[in-house]
């Protein structure tokens, strides 16, 4: 079945460091994929998504790109904030009926020192 | 445009209790789904509705049912509460069952 997997948090770092949260992906044909994050006592926002194989999706500095040849999604950012301390998860989905629901990974807490 | 929103924001029960989560989709949307979100983990698929029938379920017991109604709001009902229950419940909505999905603040589900 279909499922993701991404890196155990959590992570911290320093103000204006360099993020990458790694995601990978299995799935049968061509899903979509997103990220979301979900900010304290807060519910979840797309940050971004991706459609198509070699797709980059960007949002607020994250910048994301769908590789079919490795099954990954990679969020990166180049330096990151204090506000943008919050969890971050990876998330696909497939296509045909009940495939229109979202099959999440386990979310990675980033934290963010000034 | 008004977001969706989901009530009541917190609630606590007692094992073996009833419970009724209730959501409002975003304005134009017909297409609701719910997510249970247990601490620390990603949220788990429960079911799907798109246009007043159940369009898709995961891997939940029956005791997890729902409805939507005409407005499309939906509401979540669980049935024999246990105490692995406990977790936040997230409601989304969206144009059709394949759109981009729009997430409410979750209903926070303590089982005592």
């Amino acid at each position: 079945g279909n499922s993701v997997t991404q890196m155990e948090g959590p992570v911290t770092l320093s103000e204006e460091a360099f993020l990458t949260i790694n995601c990978t992906y299995t799935a049968t044909g061509y899903p979509s994929l997103f990220w979301y994050v979900q900010y304290p006592g807060e519910g979840l926002q797309l940050l971004l998504k991706a459609t198509k194989a070699d797709d980059k999706g960007s949002n607020k500095g994250f910048e994301a790109t769908y590789r079919k040849e490795t099954t990954s999604f990679h969020l990166e950012k180049g330096s990151v904030q204090v506000s943008d301390s919050a969890v971050y998860f990876c998330a696909l989905k497939g296509y045909g009926g009940s495939q229109g629901n979202l099959i999440f990974g386990k979310g990675t807490k980033l934290s963010v020192k000034p | 445009e008004t977001g969706v929103t989901q009530s009541p924001t917190h609630l606590i029960k007692t094992r073996g209790q009833q419970v009724t989560l209730r959501c409002s989709s975003q304005s134009g949307h017909n297409t609701v789904s719910w997510y249970q979100q247990a601490l620390g983990q990603g949220p788990q698929f429960i079911f799907q509705y798109y246009r007043e029938e159940e369009n898709g379920r995961g891997n939940f017991p029956p005791r997890f049912s729902g409805l939507q109604f005409p407005n499309y709001s939906s509401e979540l009902n669980v049935n024999a509460l246990e105490l692995d229950d406990s977790a936040l419940y997230l409601c989304a909505s969206s144009g059709g069952w394949g759109d981009e999905q729009y997430f409410g603040p979750g209903t926070r589900l303590t089982v005592t």
